[in-house]
């Protein structure tokens, strides 16, 4: 069983639709972390956070520490969000989820 | 820029022959990673490094092995022992490994653009 689950696993939709991206896990933590992969392969940071919500732009990611549970939004969705979502929970090392892949259509 | 660069992008090996995958930071990072990507799984930890000269296994390090002679460097070995190394390689830094450490930041990590390896 995966420490990190996240949901769904494949995402579609339309331009300007608000879009939410779930991560649970089970263990015990201190931070989580939200990452970008694009269809070249490269990862990029978006958030890390340990309690609470933190927005960037159209990007907002909040957690629960208690619930074990984090959401990624996305507001105003844009085809160029398309890429897979990966969630990262730190546990010593860090253990990842398997990613959402968003599909944004124009 | 600072940032993390790998190379190369794409790797063919025939079976029986080792590898080695390019790893180089500009970022004055003190930890690096070494991630395997398969498709379904989620990224799993092959070695990590806190500091120069030292290393320790992660989850997966049957089959490789690394080395960090220079706080910029930190080259990954495929040996022949590997049983199935077809797959995507990810390296990444971060200021300090990961740990109870604040600010958060200490802990965030930055990827490389990754390395595909294919055993033909």
């Amino acid at each position: 069983k995966n420490e990190v689950e996240q949901s769904p696993q494949n995402l579609t939709a339309q331009e300007g639709e608000f879009i939410t991206i779930n991560c649970s896990y089970s263990v015990g933590i201190s931070a989580l972390h939200w990452l970008q992969q694009h269809p070249g392969g490269g990862i990029v940071s978006l958030f890390m956070l340990s309690s609470g919500k933190k927005k960037h732009g159209r990007l907002i990611a909040t957690i629960n520490i208690q619930e074990k549970h984090s959401s990624l939004h996305i507001t105003a969705s844009h085809p160029r969000d398309s890429a897979v979502y990966i969630c990262a929970v730190r546990a010593g090392q860090f253990y990842f989820g398997t990613g959402t892949s968003l599909t944004v259509i124009p | 820029d600072g940032g993390i660069t790998q190379s190369p992008k794409y790797l063919f090996r025939k079976e029986g022959q080792n590898v080695t995958l390019s790893c180089e930071q500009n970022l004055n990072h003190d930890a690096m990673y070494w991630y395997r990507q398969d498709p379904g799984q989620g990224l799993r930890l092959i070695y990590y490094s806190q500091i120069v000269n030292d290393f320790q296994k992660g989850d997966i390090a049957e089959g490789y092995s690394v080395s960090r002679e220079k706080k910029e460097s930190f080259p990954l070995t495929v040996t022949s022992a590997q049983k199935n190394p077809t797959a995507f390689y990810l390296c990444a830094s971060s200021i300090a490994p990961p740990g109870e450490r604040e600010p958060l930041s200490y802990n965030e990590q930055f990827f490389g653009p990754g390395t595909r390896l294919t055993v033909l």
